[in-house]
């Protein structure tokens, strides 16, 4: 079982620069979130969809971009890269319902020089 | 808006001992309330989660959680710490509609 499947593992940009973090999941999961972790802060909420051509805004959306053209996929993309943007993004899948619990990628890991 | 307060940051303790890790949670109804283990490196796994039903839940690797209303709490147990068990754990909670709302983490050290 792949589950929730993130690449790549690492990336170091420079500022500026664009990019895209994949997202894959194969449980054909109805949503989908990208959050972000830093120390001491849990993860935060970038954005979030709840099937495939519907996207919203989660707590810290700024400089993010997504979108949902299948069930499966939710890329995240970078537009112009921030140093404030270094971080490590995990991508979440889960069946629609707030018990439901939601299946975690192994994360990326960002570096923005 | 929904929170969650995780008030210790590090936890360390001897491995044979009983841990407790805090939880507090903000929330207007009724929570859906989960705990998450983050091993280095690696993605976070479900420990265990509470909706409804009885208020003590079990979990996973030996893991519990008792959640009380009156307290805005749902602290997670274990009465007796593996070495393996080192990790960081977080409390979330969510509304009806997916949206997970994590504590800060609470890094847990297991002394040999």
């Amino acid at each position: 079982n792949a589950g929730v499947t993130q690449t790549p593992k690492f990336q170091v940009l420079k500022t500026g620069q664009s990019m895209t973090l994949q997202c894959a999941q194969d449980m054909n999961h109805e949503y989908m979130s990208w959050y972000r972790q830093d120390p001491g802060m849990g993860l935060r909420l970038i954005h979030y969809s709840v099937g495939a051509g519907i996207t919203d805004q989660g707590e810290v959306p700024n400089g993010y971009n997504v979108s949902r053209s299948t069930t499966e996929d939710f890329p995240l993309r970078l537009l112009s890269a921030a140093p404030s943007q270094t971080s490590v993004y995990f991508c979440a899948s889960s069946s629609t319902g707030g018990s439901q619990p939601q299946h975690f990628g192994d994360g990326t890991r960002l570096s923005i020089l | 808006a929904q929170s969650v307060t995780q008030p210790d940051i590090h936890i360390t303790v001897s491995e044979g001992a009983s841990l407790e890790l805090r939880c507090n949670y903000s929330y207007g109804a009724t929570p859906y309330l989960f705990w998450y283990v983050q091993s280095p490196g690696q993605g976070l796994q479900l420990l265990l989660k509470y909706f409804s039903g009885d208020t003590l839940v079990q979990g996973i690797k030996g893991f519990e959680a008792e959640f009380k209303r009156s307290q805005s709490s749902f602290n997670l147990r274990k009465p007796s710490v593996h070495w393996s068990d080192a990790a960081e754990y977080f409390c979330a909670v969510n509304n009806a509609g997916n949206m997970l709302t994590f504590g800060g983490g609470t890094r847990l050290m297991v002394k040999p």
